[in-house]
């Protein structure tokens, strides 16, 4: 059964600094990898995903990483403004076709 | 492209009253995914289709939740009789029939239960 969890829980940071949002899933049969942003009280937003067969994906500030093998995924965000604040959701692809999400970290960057 | 349209986006129900959430997927997509979130908590799968199809529906409260997806194409997911607990978002998502590009999701029904 896939476990996902997602570290820090929660994150506040000055504008301008570069952030590193941990994921690491149990089971590493994956497909693909997908990371969300998530808005109070709003639906899910794709931000990268990245295949099994992919290192890394790259969208303007942000960037992903995927260890397939040792079952981890990195997200970075770089040059942080307070838009970027939100919630982040990692989710591994496998089994039966479907997402299994974390419980996310919360991120606040402050002006 | 048009997006995951759900409705309502908020509701507030007794508990033992009976509610209903509906979903109309991205044109073409065959999968379609219910998903709940609790605050604070991700969201967790409920239910699955392949166009008119259960595919995975072993998280599903079938006590108390139902869900269908008539034609393949639009779905609605309903709780009778809802319990306090079941306040949560209900997230709708769709995608290909290879969901391995990754898939859309809606901007979820708030659901509160009192």
């Amino acid at each position: 059964k896939q476990e996902v969890t997602q570290i820090p829980a929660a994150l506040s940071v000055p504008e301008g600094e570069n952030l590193v949002l941990n994921c690491s899933f149990t089971d590493s049969a994956i497909y693909n990898l997908q990371w969300f942003r998530q808005d109070p009280g709003k639906g899910l937003t794709s931000l990268l995903l990245i295949q099994s067969s992919q290192r890394e994906q790259t969208s303007g500030r942000l960037n992903a990483s995927l260890d397939k093998s040792s079952g981890r995924s990195t997200l970075y965000i770089a040059a942080s403004q307070p838009g970027d604040s939100a919630t982040y959701l990692c989710a591994p692809f496998s089994g039966t076709y479907k997402y299994i999400f974390g419980t996310g970290t919360r991120l606040k960057v402050l002006a | 492209e048009a997006g995951v349209a759900q409705s309502p986006r908020y509701k507030i129900i007794e508990k033992r009253q009976s509610v209903a959430f509906w979903c109309n997927p991205i044109s073409g997509h065959a999968t379609l995914y219910w998903y709940q979130q609790i605050l604070g908590q991700g969201p967790k799968l409920l239910i699955q289709f392949q166009n008119n199809g259960v595919v995975d529906d072993s998280q599903l409260p079938k006590d108390r939740f139902s869900a269908e997806r008539l034609k393949g194409v639009d779905s609605t997911l309903k709780i009778q009789p809802a319990k306090l607990e079941d306040s949560a978002v209900y997230l709708c998502a769709s995608s290909l029939e290879d969901p391995t590009d990754g898939y859309t999701f809606g901007s979820g029904t708030r659901l509160t239960v009192v």
